[in-house]
């Protein structure tokens, strides 16, 4: 199956810098999601990014689809955004199935 | 409703018995998803609903797992004679369809502990 890899597994940052984490993939996909876990387990929906670029406040994602990556910037990082940062791609199994694959993600802890 | 619910949020049991883990999707989706977190991972794939039936079970680790979504809407997850293994988040998500471009939301998960 298909396997997704996040790096780095762990980044620690100072309130107010910047970060870049990335998401690896080993097929080509047709969807790709960024979600936020936070210390409470929920799991929150960032990005759905196929290709391109998308930018929400402080948060944007880039999609290169043709060489199989993912990254999600995040500006001026705050206390609020410590938690763990998914990737995930669809599989396509029997029928129109969609699970998803997730990676290990990235625990982001922002100190303030 | 607004958003995936599950309950209960927090679940233990003693090895051996049987539990049930219920998922309300947001209302309207078809399509309706059971993943299993383990402490440090992400989540993984155990099954799927379109509608009534389960399109894909592949991710069932064995057959003490089994799911049901009679009407279309509301899942349970049943767990027959639990393990310590089976201790885990289980989260439920959510599509409105099932194609390609279909974004999930994900429900806040039952933390199941195995005495």
């Amino acid at each position: 199956g298909i396997q997704v890899e996040q790096s780095p597994p762990d980044l620690i940052l100072q309130e107010g810098a910047n970060s870049t984490l990335r998401c690896n993939f080993s097929d080509s996909v047709n969807n790709l999601q960024w979600f936020h876990q936070n210390p409470w387990g929920q799991l929150i929906n960032l990005f759905y990014i196929p290709s391109g670029t998308k930018q929400n406040g402080r948060l944007s994602a880039t999609t290169v689809a043709t060489e199989r990556y993912s990254l999600l910037y995040i500006s001026s990082s705050q206390t609020t955004d410590s938690g763990v940062y998914f990737c995930a791609v669809p599989i396509i199994s029997s029928g129109s199935a969609r699970q998803l694959t997730f990676g290990s993600g990235t625990q982001l802890t922002v100190l303030p | 409703g607004a958003g995936v619910s599950q309950t209960p949020s927090n679940k233990v049991t003693e090895k051996g018995k049987y539990v049930e883990l219920r998922c309300d999707p947001i209302s309207g989706h078809t399509a309706l998803y059971w993943y299993r977190q383990s402490l440090g991972q992400g989540p993984e794939f155990l099954i799927y609903f379109q509608g009534t039936g389960a399109a894909d079970d592949s991710g069932l680790p064995n057959d003490r797992f089994f799911a049901v979504r009679p009407e279309g809407s509301v899942s349970t997850l049943k767990i027959q004679r639990t393990e310590r293994g089976d201790s885990a988040v289980y989260l439920c998500a959510s599509s409105l369809g099932s194609g390609v471009s279909d974004t999930q939301y994900f429900g806040p998960g039952t933390r199941l502990t195995v005495l």
